[in-house]
C-alpha cells in the first residue's frame, strides 16, 4: 500500500509563505486522487483542497481560497500546497490524503504554526 | 453544509457504541467515518455508508437514511476508545465535529 510522507512545515510569521510537499512511496500515487487536511490544536477535521489524478482540476474550501494553490507532479509522486498570506488560524497539523471513494490513505503530518 | 455529531459517547466494554451524525437530507449522500487515536493520523473505518476497508474489524458497522448516519460499535472493546469523525462524500468533503468515544 502507498505510504505518503508530508514535510515543509515549520514556524511562519503572518502574512507569510509556506510550502508543504508530500512524497508517496510508490507510482500507485497516479491512481489516487489527493486532498491536503488540516486539524488545529485540539480541533476537529477540516478538509482543505482536493485535486485530481490528472491534475486537471483542483478546489478548496472557502476559508483558503485565493491564498492556497494544490499541485501535483506525478512523475515524481509528489503533492503540494504552497500557502501565502498565512493567518493565525491556518496553525494546523496538515495531512496528505489519497482518495477514491473516501479518504483511504493518510500521511504522518506536518505542523504548520503562524506566529510571530 | 453542516454534519453534527455529539461530542461525546460513552460504553461499557462489550457494549454497543453508537455514534450519530446529522445533516439536511444526508441519506442523499454517501458516508465515510474515521477513527483517530491520540497522536495518530486518522483511519478510514467505514465507507460507502456501510463498507468496511480491509482490515477493518467487522464489529464496525454503517447505516445512514433520511438527515442521520450512524456508525455503531458492537462488543466495543478498550481500543476502541477514540475520536470518529463522519464526512458527507459530496463536493464539500465536509467533516462532522468528532464525536469522543470512551470506553469505561
Amino acid at each position: 500500500e502507498v505510504q505518503l510522507l508530508e514535510s515543509g512545515g515549520g514556524l511562519v510569521q503572518p502574512g507569510g509563505s509556506l510550502r508543504l510537499s508530500c512524497a508517496a512511496s510508490e507510482s500507485t500515487f497516479s491512481s489516487y486522487a489527493m486532498n491536503w487536511v488540516r486539524q488545529g490544536p485540539g480541533k476537529g477535521l477540516e478538509w482543505v483542497s482536493g485535486i485530481v489524478i490528472s491534475g486537471g482540476s483542483t478546489n478548496y474550501a472557502d476559508s483558503v481560497k485565493g491564498r492556497f494553490t494544490i499541485s501535483r507532479d506525478n512523475a515524481k509522486n509528489t503533492l503540494y500546497l504552497q500557502m501565502t498570506s498565512l493567518r493565525a488560524e491556518d496553525t494546523a497539523v496538515y495531512y496528505c490524503v489519497g482518495s477514491n471513494d473516501a479518504f483511504d490513505i493518510w500521511g504522518q503530518g506536518t505542523m504548520v504554526t503562524v506566529s510571530s | 453544509y453542516e454534519l453534527t455529531q455529539p461530542p461525546s459517547v460513552s460504553v461499557s466494554p462489550g457494549q454497543t457504541a453508537s455514534i450519530t451524525c446529522s445533516g439536511d437530507k444526508l441519506g442523499d449522500k454517501y458516508v465515510c467515518w474515521y477513527q483517530q487515536k491520540p497522536g495518530q493520523s486518522p483511519i478510514l473505518v467505514i465507507y460507502q455508508d456501510t463498507k468496511r476497508p480491509l482490515g477493518i474489524p467487522e464489529r464496525f458497522s454503517g447505516s445512514n437514511s433520511g438527515n442521520t448516519a450512524t456508525l455503531t460499535i458492537s462488543g466495543t472493546q478498550a481500543m476502541d476508545e477514540a475520536d470518529y469523525y463522519c464526512q458527507a462524500w459530496d463536493s464539500s468533503r465536509v467533516f462532522g465535529g468528532g464525536t469522543k468515544l470512551t470506553v469505561l
